[in-house]
């Protein structure tokens, strides 16, 4: 069974530019998660999509991030205009309900972007 | 307030050796659950063991376990046996109550574990 997919691996743009990060998750998890994991930190949830609809997008800085699942299965997080303090690695994971309240997240390799 | 406290910012052990991961979190709700994650240098998040709250027995994953203590609020990670190859960032997180969908996991600062031939 394949993973989660991510693209790009590696991003590195100057401040104030725009940027995209591709997610694609395991086949049949209808829940797709973005996490925020500045360095020497822990991931923080940035936004939870259930199917196309988000559960979840209370600590997304709507100001300049954004994100879309369309059709319940790719889903692109969108940062415009980038800040220094938007450094970090962008990991996405998926869900399916286990039945048993395990919901198990599984990650993908991340994006490690760099804004200079 | 801190949910969840990972108080060894690093660790090392012995090659063959058993090592144990602190972990404590806060939380009110009487269902929640515990996840382990490990993060190899490579970035990607790989899953380990879960224990649920209202679990009777510890968990255990191949030559992992969880030691639960409910009432003091820990859920430690034992690996036994290391190997080289568990070199990499040790997470902990939890899941509180789930209804209505949200899953969000809360992490800790996670602990660096270094292996030692």
């Amino acid at each position: 069974e394949a993973g989660v997919a991510q693209s790009p691996r590696y991003k590195i743009i100057e401040k104030r530019q725009s940027v995209a990060f591709w997610c694609n998750p395991i086949s049949g998890h209808a829940t797709l998660y973005w996490y925020q994991q500045i360095l020497g930190q822990g991931p923080k949830l940035l936004i939870q999509f259930q199917n196309n609809g988000v559960v979840d997008d209370s600590q997304l800085p709507k100001d300049r991030f954004s994100a879309e699942r369309l059709k319940g299965v790719d889903s692109t997080l969108k940062i415009q205009p980038a800040k220094l303090e938007d450094s970090a690695v962008y990991l996405c994971a998926s869900s399916h309900p286990a039945g048993d309240g395990t919901d198990t997240q599984y990650f993908g390799p991340g994006t490690r972007l760099t804004v200079l | 307030a801190q949910k969840i406290t990972q108080t060894q910012p690093g660790m090392f052990v012995q090659e063959k050796e058993a090592v144990t991961l602190d972990c404590t979190y806060d939380t009110s709700d009487p269902s929640y659950g515990l996840f382990w994650y490990k993060q190899p240098s490579s970035g990607e998040m790989i899953f380990l063991i879960y224990q649920g709250s209202y679990d009777q027995q510890n968990a255990t994953e191949g030559r992992y376990s969880l030691n639960f203590q409910k009432a003091r609020k820990s859920a430690n990670l034992v690996i036994s046996a290391s190997q080289l190859g568990d070199s990499a960032m040790y997470f902990c997180a939890m899941r509180e109550d789930f209804s209505g969908g949200y899953n969000k996991l809360i992490f800790g600062a996670g602990t660096r574990l270094a292996v030692h031939p």
